[in-house]
């Protein structure tokens, strides 16, 4: 079964810096999706970013990007320009391209409390 | 525009009652359906999920149940609640086919006394 690991339980960040939170994952499988959810503390998971594993270049959404690293099984997330409404918990999630049975389950990390110091 | 609606949002129920918790989705058909729980600080854990009208899928074998009656209705339930219980649920669904993630519901937070 997949797992996904993140290392890191607590980061902080001055206000308007950047930081770089951890992912791990451990897969026998080629193709596959990664995902960063969001969830502030009004505990609404949101998406932040997603990547396909068969693409080589690395995923950006404005202020958001990650460092895909196929071989090493890492999948880092980038948040430059840091923001107070960026504190949140993250969760890193891996997904199977395969259909079983028509479902893409989702297995998440541990997740990473970022911490916005002003 | 798909939404996802998930109620109650909170709720305080005694040992051995009853509980259903329950999600819809508008604005889109035969999505797949999921349920996770979340411990206090504590990633997602799959519970249940559902492709069909149904069609239940159950993760982890446990005091839950789930039912799907209606096409874009997804029923968290129990006959007789533990303390175990207690925790934070979210309701997400998916499109099938795509790989867009997952919307999540706005979460159920479920406290057994």
């Amino acid at each position: 079964a997949q797992t996904v690991t993140q290392s890191q339980p607590e980061m902080s960040v001055q206000e308007a810096e950047t930081v770089t939170l951890s992912c791990t994952y451990d897969t026998s499988e080629s193709d596959y999706y990664l995902f960063w959810y969001k969830q502030p503390p009004s505990r609404q998971m949101i998406l932040v970013i997603r990547q396909e594993a068969y693409k080589q270049q690395n995923a950006t959404e404005n202020r958001f990007s990650v460092n895909f690293q196929k071989a090493a099984k890492s999948f880092s997330l980038k948040i430059s320009d840091s923001q107070l409404g960026d504190a949140a918990m993250y969760f890193c999630a891996y997904r199977s391209a395969a259909q079983i049975q028509g479902a893409q389950k989702l297995v998440f990390g541990q997740g990473t409390r970022l911490t916005i110091n002003p | 525009s798909q939404t996802i609606h998930q109620w109650p949002a909170t709720l305080v129920q005694p040992v051995g009652s009853p509980l259903s918790l329950e999600c819809t989705v508008e604005g889109t058909s035969n999505p797949n359906l999921y349920w996770y729980r979340q411990a206090a600080g504590r990633g997602l854990q799959l519970l249940f999920y559902s492709v069909g009208i149904g069609q239940i899928s159950s993760e982890v074998p446990q005091n839950l149940s789930a039912s799907r009656p209606q096409d874009r209705q997804f029923i968290l339930s129990s006959k007789k609640l533990l303390l175990s219980d207690s925790s934070f649920y979210l309701c997400a669904w998916s499109v099938p086919g795509r790989d867009y993630g997952y919307t999540f519901g706005s979460g159920t937070r479920l406290t057994v006394v």
